[in-house]
């Protein structure tokens, strides 16, 4: 079965650390860029951060910088996110989710060019994290 | 960082209605929008990319259009299983936003 589940999650206190971890089956891990998102309770969806496929590119939400590390193990088809400095604000529903390119030429007026679209595949059901005192 | 205003915050409609929602992005971001169902306590699910394009295994009454800052969701015939809460979302540059979503609910 094609799946992500993720895993770590927990309550933890303001100032403190977790590290949440997303197993993959079913799957070319190595293969995919790969995504963790949240949503805040009640809340709508949040990007946290994205890695590319040998884990050399990384880009994270401004509100994470400096406090969170994605990172990935694709000898064992994981993904991981080290939460630092956990604040109040930080508690939410993680999702895992693979990323899947498009390859296409984007075209305006006569000039075109090519471009990579992406879109989320297939994602985990999540992992709550709660920052607390 | 750009921002995808997303309208109606929410909706009521009855099967077999045709739903339309906007987002809006707060510049240009060409075609680089996806847009994402979601029910109570599940996780997303993909709908659109590319602004026009289905993903895999997504019905034919869904279809999005727009390029540039303009771009829309809209539900031919609404199904049951259609009631849920849409959400955008940019790809254009980093961060990557999402809109605050549109509810659609049962009338």
């Amino acid at each position: 079965e094609v799946q992500l589940v993720e895993s770590g999650g927990g309550l933890v206190q303001p100032g403190g650390s977790l590290r949440l971890s997303c197993a993959a089956s079913g799957l070319t891990f190595s293969s995919y860029w790969m995504s963790w998102a949240r949503q805040a309770p009640g809340k709508g969806l949040e990007w946290v951060a994205n890695i590319n496929q040998d884990g050399t590119e990384k880009y994270y939400v401004d509100s994470v910088k400096g406090r969170f590390t994605i990172s990935r193990d694709n000898a064992k088809n994981s993904l991981y996110l080290q939460m630092n400095s956990l604040r109040a604000e930080d508690t939410a529903l993680y999702y895992c989710a693979n990323l899947v390119a498009d390859l296409s030429r984007y075209c305006s007026g006569t000039s075109c060019s090519s471009t990579t679209y992406w879109y989320f595949g297939l994602w985990g059901r999540g992992t709550l994290v709660t920052v607390s005192s | 960082d750009i921002q995808m205003t997303q309208s109606p915050s929410s909706l009521s409609a009855s099967v077999g209605d045709r739903v339309t929602m906007t987002c809006r992005a707060s510049q240009g971001i060409r075609n680089d929008v996806g847009w994402y169902q979601q029910k109570p306590g599940k996780a997303p699910k993909g709908l659109i990319y590319a602004a026009s394009s289905l993903q895999s295994g997504v019905p034919s009454r869904f279809s999005g259009s727009g390029s540039g800052t303009e771009f829309t969701l809209t539900i031919s015939s609404l199904q049951p299983e259609d009631f849920a809460t849409y959400y955008c979302l940019q790809y254009n540059s980093y961060p990557w936003t999402f809109g605050r979503g549109t509810k659609v609910e049962i009338k």
